[in-house]
């Protein structure tokens, strides 16, 4: 069985901040991990995908993952957030033969 | 590519009631998927289909649940006899299984309240 966690239901920040938004998963075999965005009143938008290959991974609108197995995450960061990036968040895996599994989401809350 | 599109966006009903939600997945997508999305929670898979095929259906909240894909391009959703417990958002997404299949794209979903 697969599971994701995402620890942190909420993540508040200043603009021009860092930001990392955590997500481990747990799961027997090799896995697919995908970070998606949720803006408010619209649908799930893909941000990033690892699916093998280099281990650190670029997204649209200046995000990025790193995929470290040891410790089972996959870790979603930005240099510096905007306005425009509040949104809720979700870490995704597939492994084996099965569907898409979503962890609970992280709210990242973004003020000026 | 229009995306996936979802009829109706929202959806309030009476207990007891019957519905039903359509879903229009991108049209050269054969792979197709009903979530469910409550509140705080992230998106919970219910079930699958390639084409006209329904290749996932155990994780179907009850059997109160049934989805179907006739033809292989729309698919709806129906929930029968609902309850309040089944008010959440109910989300599609579609996908080309030639490409690997894990790129899913999602619908704006339809909002339901069950009074």
């Amino acid at each position: 069985a697969q599971s994701v966690t995402q620890l942190d239901s909420q993540v508040p920040v200043f603009e021009e901040a860092p930001v990392e938004l955590r997500c481990n998963y747990s799961s027997s075999v090799s896995v697919y991990l995908f970070w998606y965005v949720q803006y408010p009143n619209q649908g799930l938008q893909l941000l990033l995908k690892y699916l093998s290959g280099s281990t650190l991974v670029k997204g649209i609108n200046g995000f990025e993952a790193e995929f470290n197995k040891s410790q089972t995450s996959f870790h979603l960061r930005k240099p510096s957030v905007h306005i425009s990036d509040t949104a809720e968040y979700f870490c995704a895996v597939i492994s084996g033969y099965s569907t898409l599994t979503f962890g609970k989401g992280t709210m990242l809350l973004v003020s000026p | 590519d229009t995306g996936v599109s979802q009829n109706p966006r929202h959806k309030i009903t009476k207990r007891g009631q019957n519905v039903t939600f359509r879903c229009d997945p991108i049209s050269e997508h054969n792979r197709l998927y009903w979530y469910r999305q409550t509140l705080g929670q992230g998106p919970e898979f219910l079930t699958y289909f390639q084409n006209e095929a329904q290749l996932e259906k155990s994780r179907l909240l009850s059997d109160r649940f049934s989805a179907e894909r006739p033809k292989g391009s729309f698919s709806t959703l129906e929930i029968q006899r609902t309850e309040q417990g089944d008010s959440a958002m109910y989300l599609c997404a579609s996908s080309l299984a030639e490409t690997g299949g894990e790129k899913l794209f999602f619908g704006s979903g339809t909002q339901l309240s069950v009074l």
